[in-house]
C-alpha cells in the first residue's frame, strides 16, 4: 500500500459528460501529480500542485482541470469527455521531491 | 527538456537466469532517476532511486540498477528472474527535487517458467 487514495477505482461515462478524480495524498506529503495512462500515450504528465498552488504542467487539455485543497486532497475535473479519454488516470505524492508513491489509479470508460 | 527512453518494448527471461531492463536517459544538470513496475490492473509501484552516490543501487525485490554518467544509462538488473517478477517496468527521470516525473514507454518483462 502506497498510502495514496485515489477514488472512484473505476467510471464509466458517456462522451459530453463531466467527472471528477479525487486523490488524498500520503500524510504530510505536499506536492501531488496526476497522470493519464493510455496504451498508445504511456504515462503522460497532466500537472503538479504544491500545497496548494499549481507547480507544473503538461499535456493537460483545456477541457481538464485540477486543483490541491487545504487539506491537501486533489481533484481532477474532466469535462466534455470524449471517447479518447478513456484511460488509466494516475495520482502521486511526494515529500521534499524523492520518491513519487502512486495510487491505484481510477480506470475511465467513455462510451 | 528531460526524456527517457526504453528500447524495448517487450523482454522475454527463462526464469531463474538474469535480466536486463534497458534505460537511457537526457537531462540537463545531474538527473534523478527512479524504476517503476505496474503489475496488471494496479498502480505504479517504486523500486529503486539513484540520487546521488554509488552508480549501483539496491532497491526492493531483489532488483538493483547501474547508473552509468558517460553513457546516460540506468539499466535495471537482477540475477536470477522470477516468474512473479513478470510486470510493466517503467524508468523515470526528474531534473531535480521537485519536479515531475518523466516515464519512459515502458518494457513488458515475460519471466519464462
Amino acid at each position: 500500500d502506497s498510502g495514496v487514495t485515489q477514488t472512484p477505482k473505476h467510471l464509466i461515462t458517456a462522451t459530453g459528460q463531466r467527472v471528477t478524480l479525487r486523490c488524498s495524498p500520503r500524510s504530510g506529503d505536499l506536492s501531488v501529480y496526476w497522470y493519464q495512462q493510455s496504451l498508445d500515450q504511456g504515462l503522460q504528465f497532466l500537472i503538479q500542485y504544491y500545497n496548494g498552488e499549481e507547480r507544473a504542467k503538461g499535456n493537460i487539455l483545456e477541457r481538464f482541470s485540477a486543483q490541491q485543497f487545504p487539506d491537501l486532497h486533489s481533484e481532477l475535473n474532466l469535462s466534455s469527455l470524449e471517447l479518447g479519454d478513456s484511460a488509466l488516470y494516475f495520482c502521486a505524492s511526494s515529500a521534499g521531491g524523492m520518491s513519487a508513491f502512486f495510487g491505484q489509479g481510477t480506470r475511465l470508460t467513455v462510451v | 527538456a528531460q526524456s527517457v527512453a526504453q528500447p524495448e518494448d517487450q523482454v522475454n527471461v527463462a526464469e531463474g537466469n538474469p535480466l536486463t531492463v534497458k534505460c537511457t536517459y537526457s537531462v540537463s544538470g545531474n538527473p534523478y532517476l527512479f524504476w517503476y513496475v505496474q503489475y496488471p490492473n494496479r498502480g505504479l509501484q517504486f523500486l529503486l532511486k539513484y540520487i546521488t552516490g554509488d552508480n549501483l543501487v539496491k532497491g526492493s525485490y531483489g532488483f538493483e540498477a547501474e547508473f552509468n554518467k558517460s553513457q546516460t544509462s540506468f539499466h535495471l538488473k537482477k540475477p536470477s528472474a522470477l516468474v512473479s517478477d513478470s510486470a510493466l517496468y517503467f524508468c523515470a527521470v526528474r531534473r531535480s527535487g521537485n519536479t515531475p516525473l518523466v516515464f519512459g514507454k515502458g518494457t513488458r518483462l515475460s519471466v519464462i517458467a
